[in-house]
């Protein structure tokens, strides 16, 4: 069965500092991976996605994901997080097999400090 | 590109009675689909559909549940008879049909059952 795992319910970073947010995921097709944000009682927005190709993708708002296939996950990170970045993160993935429906994962809620 | 839009955005009702919420897709979206959020995890899908026909539906869509998108274009989840545990934010999102494709978010409607 098609799983996505996000160890880390919540995670609290300081202002400006770097973001590692963990994804990895078990799947029997060929994946395609996003990243998703979403703040509270909103719906969800895509920050980046990977097909194919180069393996470090780039998103919106300063956001990098890299995919490792042979550990079967889809990191996210940002250099400087800022405060506005505080929300919850969902990875997903999706495969033209499975009829392009979307797994997520359960989420990790990022915290900012001032 | 007006993006996803859902309607209601809140709905509050007592158990027993019946809701329907309605979805407008991104306009040249061929794929429409829809999921569930319960609190603290990830969207669960529901549904989809291409164009009007309904391809594929989750376990998670008892017999309660209906969905339509009679002329390929909006769609409408109407929810019979409701229960508590229906208390969710539903999610719709749309796609084009080409390849694995993004799929791009409306904000939600949140269903409160009493």
């Amino acid at each position: 069965a098609q799983s996505v795992t996000q160890p880390d319910i919540h995670i609290t970073v300081s202002e400006g500092a770097s973001l590692e947010l963990r994804c990895n995921y078990s799947y029997g097709a060929t994946p395609y991976l996003f990243w998703y944000v979403q703040s509270p009682g909103q719906g969800l927005q895509l920050l980046l996605k990977y097909f194919s190709g180069d393996t470090l993708v780039q998103g919106i708002k300063g956001f990098e994901a890299e995919f490792k296939r042979s550990q079967s996950s889809f990191n996210l990170r940002k250099p400087s997080v800022h405060w506005s970045d505080a929300a919850e993160y969902f990875c997903a993935v999706g495969a033209k097999e499975y009829g392009n429906k979307l797994v997520f994962g359960a989420g990790t809620i990022l915290r900012v400090k001032s | 590109d007006t993006g996803v839009s859902q309607n209601p955005r809140h709905k509050i009702t007592k158990r027993g009675q019946n809701v329907t919420f309605r979805c407008d897709p991104i306009s040249e979206h061929n794929r429409l689909y829809w999921y569930r959020q319960t609190l603290g995890q990830g969207p669960e899908f529901l549904t989809y559909f291409q164009n009007e026909a309904q391809l594929e539906k989750s376990r998670l869509l008892s017999d309660r549940f209906s969905a339509e998108r009679p002329k390929g274009s909006f769609s409408t989840l109407e929810i019979q008879r409701t229960e508590q545990g229906d208390s969710a934010m539903y999610l719709c999102a749309s796609s084009r049909v080409r390849g694995v494709d993004t799929q791009y978010f409306g904000p939600g409607t949140r269903l409160t059952v009493l």
